[in-house]
């Protein structure tokens, strides 16, 4: 059974302070993502890496950074917490086997920050 | 600009009758189109998808629709189950950047008992 975990359900910072996102998948997925998650505006690309080390941004990148040092794991990084970063962080990852197909994506649970 | 967009930002339908979910996009470049369906406290899981060449699929109670010269596409869940309720998102996928999946706002849909 495949699984993504994120290392918290709920959290709950305070603004100016570092905060770091955690994602480990079990499928041996070479590509892994960060999302956001909004009312109204859906899920929307942060980050995301096709490899180790390897890592591009997505459509909303400022204020976060990401680090992939090993295949399973994916880390999203609030360098300084802001309260517009209140959201609901998903996390995601998809396998690239096969050609000229789509694989979907594998998604954690979720992490609600909340930012004061 | 959203390219993806569901404009019914909630829906309910009673058990047994049929639900339909629909989705407009702008960009015809797109290839797949695809259905995630997300309960409360979960992330989302992926339901349904279709190819930008094929004008329907289906997969058991669901059925995804494509009608390309409206840039529309629908979900319908014939008989909806209470099961059914959650937040459906509508996505879209080009094959030269099958990395970067552009998710629509979401349909929250209800089915009453």
């Amino acid at each position: 059974d495949v699984k993504v975990t994120q290392s918290s359900r709920y959290l709950v910072k305070r603004t100016g302070e570092k905060v770091f996102l955690e994602c480990v998948q079990d499928m041996d997925h070479e590509n892994m993502f960060w999302y956001r998650q909004d009312p109204g505006l859906g899920l929307r690309l942060i980050y995301f890496s096709y490899d180790v080390k390897m890592k591009e941004k997505g459509d909303i990148p400022e204020g976060y950074s990401v680090s992939r040092e090993k295949k399973e794991r994916f880390s999203l990084i609030l360098e300084s917490a802001s309260t517009n970063q209140t959201s609901m962080y998903l996390c995601a990852s998809r396998s690239t086997s096969g050609i000229n197909s789509y694989n979907e994506q594998f998604f954690g649970p979720g992490t609600r920050l909340t930012v004061l | 600009d959203q390219q993806v967009k569901q404009n019914s930002p909630s829906l309910s339908v009673q058990e047994g009758r049929i639900s339909i979910l629909n989705c407009d996009y702008t960009n015809s470049m797109f290839d797949y189109f695809l259905w995630y369906k997300k309960y409360p406290a979960e992330g989302p899981t992926f339901l349904i998808s279709i190819s930008s060449i094929k004008d329907k699929n289906e997969d058991g109670r669901f059925t995804v629709f494509l009608n390309k010269s409206a840039k529309h596409l629908s979900l319908h869940i014939v008989p909806s189950q209470p099961g059914d309720s959650a937040v459906y998102f509508c996505a879209a996928v080009m094959k030269t950047s099958y990395d970067k999946v552009i998710f629509g706002p979401g349909t929250s849909l209800s089915v009453i008992p």
